[in-house]
């Protein structure tokens, strides 16, 4: 039972432009939420979190949105580098998942000249 | 420079033999995690442990086995019971508590000759 879930495995996206990766869950007591970037044959590197008490996180580039309601939140990336391109994952933890983090399954990310 | 070492980076086993995974960290760091990574999927939590002498099954321990006899190092083996072990292995750390981002080493790749 996936509880965190990419549905879009890929995303292409002009350099320059903004990326839009989305991630939904289902679990409501998931109150920390993290997005990760992997290169390939590499571990995951920490981007940006945010906790459910917010709806907004910025980070240089990086934004990330909660909306609670729709369980839903996205990692918006402005602009976008040809050094972004890189595996995205969306994590989170709470509940009896505390400390435990649940991963989606990744959305892969090209940047194109 | 703090950081997570796994080791090897690539790693053969022969069918039915155990094998053990390193994973060192120098970041101070209470809690460490092992998740395993498939081709096209998210990571899944295998084993984690909160505090030196004390480790919980994740979602697929199964065929795993782990010890942590020192805060530094939390070494994973992957017995013959393990069924499909080719994989690639992540090892994690965190300051022990809910909202605090994990930090990954570089993984190990393990492939069954």
């Amino acid at each position: 039972d996936q509880q965190v879930k990419q549905n879009s495995p890929s995303l292409s996206v002009q350099e320059g432009r903004i990326s839009i990766l989305n991630c939904d869950y289902t679990n409501s007591m998931f109150d920390y939420f993290l997005w990760y970037k992997k290169y390939p044959a590499e571990g995951p590197t920490f981007l940006i979190s945010i906790s459910s008490i917010k709806d907004k996180n910025e980070d240089g580039r990086f934004t990330v949105f909660l909306n609670k309601s729709a369980k839903h939140l996205s990692l918006h990336i402005v602009p976008s580098q040809p050094g972004d391109s890189a595996v995205y994952f969306c994590a989170a933890s709470g509940g009896v998942s505390w400390g435990k983090l649940q991963f989606g399954a990744g959305t892969q990310v090209v940047v194109t000249p | 420079d703090g950081g997570i070492t796994q080791s090897p980076k690539y790693l053969f086993r022969k069918e039915g033999q155990n094998v053990t995974l390193s994973c060192e960290q120098n970041l101070n760091h209470d809690a460490m995690y092992w998740y395993r990574q498939d081709p096209g999927q998210g990571l899944r939590l295998i084993y984690y442990s909160q505090i030196v002498n004390d480790f919980q099954k994740g979602d697929i321990a199964e065929g795993y086995s782990v010890s942590r006899e020192k805060k530094e190092s939390f070494p994973l083996t992957v017995t013959s019971a393990q069924k499909n072990p080719t994989a690639f292995y992540l090892c994690a750390s965190s300051i022990a508590g809910g909202m605090e981002p994990q930090h990954f080493g570089d993984g190990t790749r393990l492939s069954i000759l």
